[in-house]
């Protein structure tokens, strides 16, 4: 079941550039998109979300893009900073069914002084 | 801040062997989640819960496992039986209305030998 992708499973930014992360999802009928940032030992955190009506959403350094006619987003980061350092979840649900979530296999950013 | 709790942290035990994992919800939340993530590998969903029953639960929920919802409070995951491939971190997951964020609480890493 790979409804949801992050196919880099990690990431090296400097402090201060800008760190972009990528998920595709498979599943058309997925209309609303989370990002998760997770710690070793701790539950996902959620940062963003973005719905299908919308293709952008911003909240302070964090914004997600949302494709979906590449079935694409993106979560952009902008100054990075180390204690974004973690490893970052994309999550996705359906309008239909329990709003349960179909996670990607994460990416892990490391952001460095 | 209201958040979701978990509890034990960790928890050891025989193969075999019945298991109970309990989680309260935030208090004013009506949809309630149980995720898994083996080492290594992405957050997967067992089942959700509303209205006191199961409203979806995915292949690996199968009969050894059940939840339960005892009082008004807590949020149970039982199983039944522990296989050594039931080692895994378990996430309890909440939210108030559908559409809305899930928040989770910090886990419980299970290990069963």
């Amino acid at each position: 079941d790979q409804q949801v992708k992050q196919n880099s499973p990690s990431l090296s930014v400097q402090e201060g550039r800008i760190s972009i992360l990528n998920c595709d999802y498979t599943n058309s009928m997925f209309d609303y998109f989370l990002w998760y940032k997770k710690y070793p030992a701790e539950g996902p955190t959620f940062l963003i979300s973005i719905s299908s009506i919308k293709d952008k959403n911003e909240d302070g350094r964090f914004t997600v893009f949302l494709n979906k006619s590449a079935k694409h987003l993106s979560l952009h980061i902008v100054p990075s900073q180390p204690g974004d350092s973690a490893v970052y979840f994309c999550a996705a649900s359906a309008q239909t069914g329990a709003n349960n979530l179909f996670f990607g296999t994460g990416t892990r950013l490391t952001v460095i002084p | 801040e209201p958040e979701v709790t978990q509890t034990p942290s960790h928890q050891v035990t025989q193969m075999g062997q019945e298991v109970i994992l309990r989680c309260v919800p935030i208090s004013n939340h009506l949809y309630f989640y149980w995720y898994r993530q083996i080492l290594g590998q992405k957050v997967e969903f067992l089942v959700s819960f509303y209205n006191n029953e199961i409203s979806e639960k995915s292949e690996i929920f199968d009969d050894q496992f059940s939840v339960e919802r005892p009082d008004g409070s807590n949020f149970t995951l039982k199983i039944r039986s522990t296989k050594l491939e039931d080692s895994a971190m378990y996430f309890c997951a909440s939210i108030r209305g559908q559409r809305e964020t899930q928040y989770f609480g910090p886990g419980t890493r299970l290990l069963v030998l």
